[in-house]
């Protein structure tokens, strides 16, 4: 069955340093997520893509935050200037477009972001 | 979107069936029920949905009441791999409509 892959793992960064998340979503899903789940609490939504395009954000997708699609198969998510409170574990998620295929979105395994 | 409300915790024996309630009192006409679930802070996992009629899948059973203010997510044969949290979600389908994860229920299924 097809997947999600995201890179790194795990990821260790100095408050201050900014991080880059990647991950490859599902070749033929338009639709690009990230959530992210700090340790204990619940799945976070951040952000959906598409069509190069931000299409929603929530309130913890501010200045700091950036996604990127560079190349026809990375989605990418930028933290500029990391914070303590940013360690969480991230997830990437590809759907098909809404309304025009499978409606349910699949997850990547996470990428453990640790700022010290 | 809807609120939906889960018990925290349940058990079942391996083997036996596992069914887990929903509470959605709120939802509207044109929302669906999904559900998903999450073993050990992996990538949360889609497992079915549906609208108002039950659905059935490889995985599991969907029963949606008539009323479709509460749902049941039944697992016909748990196996301690299917361990995990189930989260109960109410999204509009086709639209870019984010999901929003509540606490959901940590089933544990005992050998």
């Amino acid at each position: 069955e097809p997947e999600v892959t995201q890179t790194p793992s795990h990821q260790v960064t100095q408050m201050g340093q900014e991080v880059i998340l990647r991950c490859v979503p599902i070749s033929n899903h338009l639709y690009f997520y990230w959530y992210r789940q700090i340790l204990g609490q619940k799945v976070e939504f951040l952000v959906s893509f598409y069509n190069n395009e931000i299409s929603e954000k929530s309130e913890i997708f501010d200045d700091q935050f950036s996604v990127e699609r560079p190349d026809g198969s990375n989605f990418t998510l930028k933290i500029r200037s990391t914070k303590l409170e940013d360690s969480a574990m991230y997830f990437c998620a590809s759907s098909e477009v809404p309304g025009q295929g499978r409606p349910e979105a699949f997850f990547g395994q996470g990428t453990r972001l640790t700022v010290v | 979107d809807a609120k939906t409300t889960q018990p925290p915790s349940m058990d079942c024996a391996e083997g036996r069936a596992a069914n887990l309630p929903c509470n959605h009192s709120t939802i509207s006409g044109n929302e669906y029920v999904y559900w998903y679930r999450q073993i050990h802070s992996q990538g949360p996992q889609y497992i079915i949905h549906g609208l108002k009629n039950n659905e059935t899948n490889e995985m599991a059973s969907l029963i949606i009441t008539e009323d479709r203010k509460s749902s049941t997510l039944i697992l016909p044969h748990a196996t301690l791999r299917d361990t995990a949290v189930y989260y109960c979600i109410v999204s509009l389908s086709g639209s870019a409509r984010q999901l929003t994860f509540g606490s959901g229920t940590q089933l544990t299924v005992l050998p």
